[in-house]
């Protein structure tokens, strides 16, 4: 099965520093893949698009200087979110689908970054 | 715009009962819909979608169009069905998913 890794799993940071968050397809290449967040007890919210040689798509409401996004290759995006603030404090997951598989998203598992 | 909701936060029910987990979407046109479930400490994992009519782990949904409804059943519940469950819809044409709120389900045995 494909399967969609996150490295770091955890993170802790202090306030206005970055931090860089990978998204890697093991064994399949993604030329799209996805950044969502999510808060205590709540749903996933879409945060981008990564697609692999251009801009991200930013959802409405999310800034695109402070969460950048960087899809460089077929399977390696990255998510670095710049001067952190305690409310970036969140769960963020990833997602992927192989190429001609667009109905069937495989999920990272998630970082949890906590920013003091 | 394409929303779904997922009305109980919370479900809880006794081992061997049915389960029902609701799903209600709004969409303009044919979207797609899916079912992804969390277990305990895992990643999220597609669990069913509608197009391929398929029961997976006993669980079925149908795609209701009138009622614009994709509700997930189960006849007898099994405690490892404890979990969360999310509606998702992608709308035709898109490669984005869109989440419902989520269910939190419980079996008590």
């Amino acid at each position: 099965g494909a399967v969609v890794s996150q490295h770091p799993s955890r993170v802790i940071c202090k306030s206005g520093t970055s931090v860089k968050i990978e998204c890697r397809s093991l064994d399949f290449q993604a030329t799209t893949m996805f950044w969502y967040r999510q808060f205590p007890k709540q749903s996933l919210m879409l945060m981008a698009t990564s697609n692999e040689g251009s801009k991200a798509t930013y959802e409405q409401g999310v800034e695109k200087d402070k969460f950048l996004i960087n899809h460089a290759s077929l399977t390696l995006s990255t998510l670095t979110v710049t001067s952190a603030h305690p409310e970036d404090s969140s769960f963020y997951i990833c997602s992927a689908f192989p190429s001609g598989r667009a109905n069937e998203q495989f999920f990272g598992p998630g970082t949890r970054l906590t920013v003091l | 715009a394409q929303r779904v909701t997922q009305p109980e936060k919370l479900l809880s029910v006794f081992k061997g009962a049915p389960v029902e987990l609701k799903c209600n979407y709004s969409y303009s046109g044919s979207p797609e819909l899916f079912w992804y479930v969390q277990y305990s400490r895992q990643r999220l994992q597609l669990l069913l979608r509608h197009i391929s009519r398929e029961s997976i782990k006993g669980f079925t949904a149908d795609l209701n169009k009138g009622e614009t409804s994709f509700h997930l059943k189960k006849p007898f519940a099994q405690e490892e069905d404890s979990a969360m469950y999310y509606c998702a819809l992608k709308g035709e044409g898109a490669q984005k998913l869109v989440f419902g709120q989520g269910t939190r389900l419980t079996i008590n045995p």
